[in-house]
């Protein structure tokens, strides 16, 4: 089955202890984001990902660090989780980024930062 | 920069009735377009898109949207409301230029309540 999949779907940690969340597809797609979404702002990009080794800031990137060494995988990285990063995220893939192609999304991650 | 305008956070309907969410965008050239749905605890899945093809574009679940260039909108319908359209509703854009980073801007949400 053609999937987004992401682990842990739930966490709960304390401030500072660096977490990975991880992301994978097999679906063989080029482009990969990661987005938060909090309540009354919708979805939010954090980081993007064009092709394997090549990631850039999407517009809340504070905080978030990702690395693309394989083109399934996305991780995403907190490497001092505060608590204001509690929030519930989402890894999307898409063929190819910029021509109207949908994105798939993975059933989410639920952090809190205590 | 680009803009995703959803009226209404929340939109409730009885069964039967007709489903109207409104989105609006804000760019000089249209963007692609997307409305997805979220169900409780789920991610997010595509409920249509539209691209350049025709203004009416029908999707997944009897739902349909109207691209209105005049108007810069592209608001979601359903005729007949079922209990199981009950969900979080998201217009999305993506900008139509070179260089796009394939982002998705998203609008507010809206939530659906269904009563029967």
């Amino acid at each position: 089955e053609a999937q987004v999949t992401q682990n842990p779907r739930y966490l709960i940690t304390v401030t500072g202890k660096k977490l990975t969340v991880t992301c994978s597809q097999n679906m063989n797609h080029e482009y990969m984001s990661w987005y938060r979404q909090d309540p009354g702002l919708g979805l939010r990009q954090i980081y993007y990902s064009m092709n394997v080794e090549v990631t850039d800031k999407g517009d809340v990137p504070e905080g978030y660090k990702v690395s693309r060494k394989e083109k399934r995988n996305f991780p995403l990285i907190l490497e001092s989780p505060s608590p204001n990063q509690t929030s519930l995220y989402f890894c999307a893939s898409s063929p190819l980024a910029g021509v109207g192609n949908e994105q798939f999304f993975g059933p989410g991650t639920r952090l809190t930062v205590l | 920069a680009q803009s995703v305008t959803q009226l209404g956070s929340h939109v409730s309907v009885s069964e039967g009735a007709l489903v109207l969410l409104r989105c609006n965008y804000s760019s000089s050239v249209p963007p692609y377009l997307f409305w997805y749905v979220q169900y409780p605890n789920q991610g997010l899945q595509l409920l249509l898109k539209y691209t350049s093809a025709a203004t009416l574009v029908k999707g997944i679940n009897g739902f349909e949207a109207e691209f209105k260039k005049s108007e810069t909108s592209f608001h979601l319908t359903k005729p007949s409301a079922h209990m199981s359209d009950a969900a979080e509703y998201f217009c999305a854009v993506s900008p139509r230029r070179s260089g796009n980073t394939g982002k998705l801007i998203f609008g507010q949400g809206t939530t659906l309540q269904v009563k029967p």
